[in-house]
């Protein structure tokens, strides 16, 4: 079956730290892919990354990055030097083929000024 | 080009009536998903469309909910005889194809959302 946790629930951090969002997944598939998504106040889900399970290579897209790890089921997200615009709820996901979308419980991070 | 469209963005209704929520999906995406997010809540999977297929419906929380999609595109998500309880934001999501497309077919794209308020 599919899951995916989000074990903090909530992270406060001040502008210009940075934070690394966790999420653990589990499935029997051995082709899936993970997401992650970043809902600001403002409501509307934005799109940041999609990953499949055969890439596991990192990834870099300015102040963000993305370390995903088969061995241990996870797919975390870091924020380098965190910015207000950065405050929003972050989900991660994921998706089996044939299979619909399964949503963690998201992090809603707050960034200080 | 335009994203997923919803509307209205808010609704007010009293409990025990009916409403319709729509959805506009991106233009050429064959697949459509309802969610609903409750207060600080996570995203609910309520109900999946892809093409012509039958609707994926086993999110769908009791008979009072149902959803269509006419012609492939726009979908109507009704809420009968409406409960305190299904107080909530419903969201819609549209991809280019169902949750068996490969590359990045199968990313989903919101829309804002109707946040429902049932008094």
């Amino acid at each position: 079956a599919q899951k995916v946790t989000q074990a903090q629930t909530e992270i406060s951090v001040v502008e210009k730290e940075d934070v690394t969002l966790d999420c653990v997944y589990e499935t029997r598939d051995t082709t899936y892919y993970l997401f992650w998504y970043k809902q600001p106040p403002s409501g509307e889900l934005v799109f940041l990354i999609r990953r499949n399970s055969f890439d596991e290579q990192n990834e870099i897209s300015g102040r963000y990055s993305w370390n995903f790890q088969k061995s241990t089921s996870s797919f975390n997200f870091t924020i380098t030097a965190s910015q207000v615009v950065d405050s929003a709820v972050y989900f991660c996901a994921l998706s089996e083929p044939g299979q619909n979308f399964v949503f963690g419980p998201g992090t809603r991070l707050s960034v200080l000024p | 080009g335009a994203g997923v469209s919803q509307s209205p963005s808010n609704k007010v209704t009293e409990k025990g009536k009916d409403v319709e929520l729509r959805c506009d999906p991106i233009s050429g995406h064959t697949a459509l998903y309802w969610y609903r997010q409750s207060l600080g809540q996570g995203l609910e999977f309520l109900i999946y469309f892809q093409g012509n297929s039958a609707p994926d419906k086993s999110g769908l929380p009791s008979d009072r909910f149902s959803a269509e999609r006419t012609g492939g595109s726009v979908s109507t998500l009704t809420i009968q005889r409406t409960q305190q309880e299904d107080s909530a934001v419903y969201l819609c999501a549209s991809s280019l194809t169902g949750t068996s497309g490969g590359g990045a077919k199968n990313i989903q794209y919101f829309g804002a959302g109707t946040r429902l308020s049932v008094l």
